[in-house]
């Protein structure tokens, strides 16, 4: 089983429209949850932190359940720009030392269409 | 933030010989971080890279493989040695900052082996 697992889509949205999609983790040692954003051809880049009271960042909204060891994210208003994979990344606190291992998921692509 | 500098962006190589990925931070760094991201899958750590001491590999690779020089705080290379074809990928450095923060990705080097 995967440490971290995705919806791999592709999720068509179209353009206004409101996608949501979840992740879920199988370590219950995970300390801290993202959500990064992934363009073709480029390297992620952080997205949102998500933490357990749920945030929100404009248009995006992520959530975190500990308790079912899963992460959302919600994309209102969708614009053709959001299209993109986006990559589950959970980050457990190794105890060899004091420092996190990222864990990522496969990532979940969006393709907003006009 | 940090800036990672990455390069080469990518590179077509023959089978049999060696690449060397240079990773170039604008400010010195504790860890660095080596991945790689095949076609579709999700990222997958090789190693990480403290200056000064010898990296760490993640099961499946190994330093013969993968040697990786720390010479300082701010540099790190990973060297990808007698390619075959499975090899192809994309491999990113990123660097973290704190202990369980975000991570921060070099634009990736795009490698092809022939």
């Amino acid at each position: 089983r995967k440490e971290v697992e995705q919806d791999p889509g592709p999720f068509n949205v179209p353009e206004g429209a409101t996608v949501a999609f979840n992740c879920t983790y199988s370590n219950s040692a995970s300390q801290s949850f993202f959500w990064y954003r992934q363009d073709c051809r480029k390297e992620p880049k952080l997205l949102m932190s998500v933490y357990s009271s749920g945030n929100e960042d404009g248009r995006f909204t992520a959530q975190l359940n500990r308790a079912s060891q899963y992460i959302s994210l919600l994309i209102r208003d969708s614009k053709l720009s959001d299209s993109a994979t986006y990559l589950c990344v959970v980050n457990i606190l190794r105890t060899t030392d004091s420092w996190g291992k990222f864990q990522f998921g496969a990532g979940t692509q969006v393709v907003v269409t006009p | 933030s940090a800036v990672i500098s990455q390069k080469p962006s990518r590179d077509i190589c023959q089978r049999g010989t060696s690449l060397t990925i240079q990773c170039q931070v604008d400010s010195q760094v504790t860890m660095m971080f080596w991945y790689r991201q095949q076609p579709g899958q999700s990222l997958t750590l090789i190693a990480t890279a403290n200056q000064g001491s010898e990296a760490t590999y993640e099961s499946g690779f190994v330093i013969d493989k993968f040697p990786i020089s720390r010479p300082n705080l701010t540099f790190s290379t990973l060297t990808v040695s007698n390619m075959s074809p499975e090899d192809s990928s994309i491999y990113l450095c990123s660097v973290e900052r704190g202990g369980i923060e975000q991570a921060f990705f070099g634009q990736g080097t795009r490698l092809t082996v022939v």
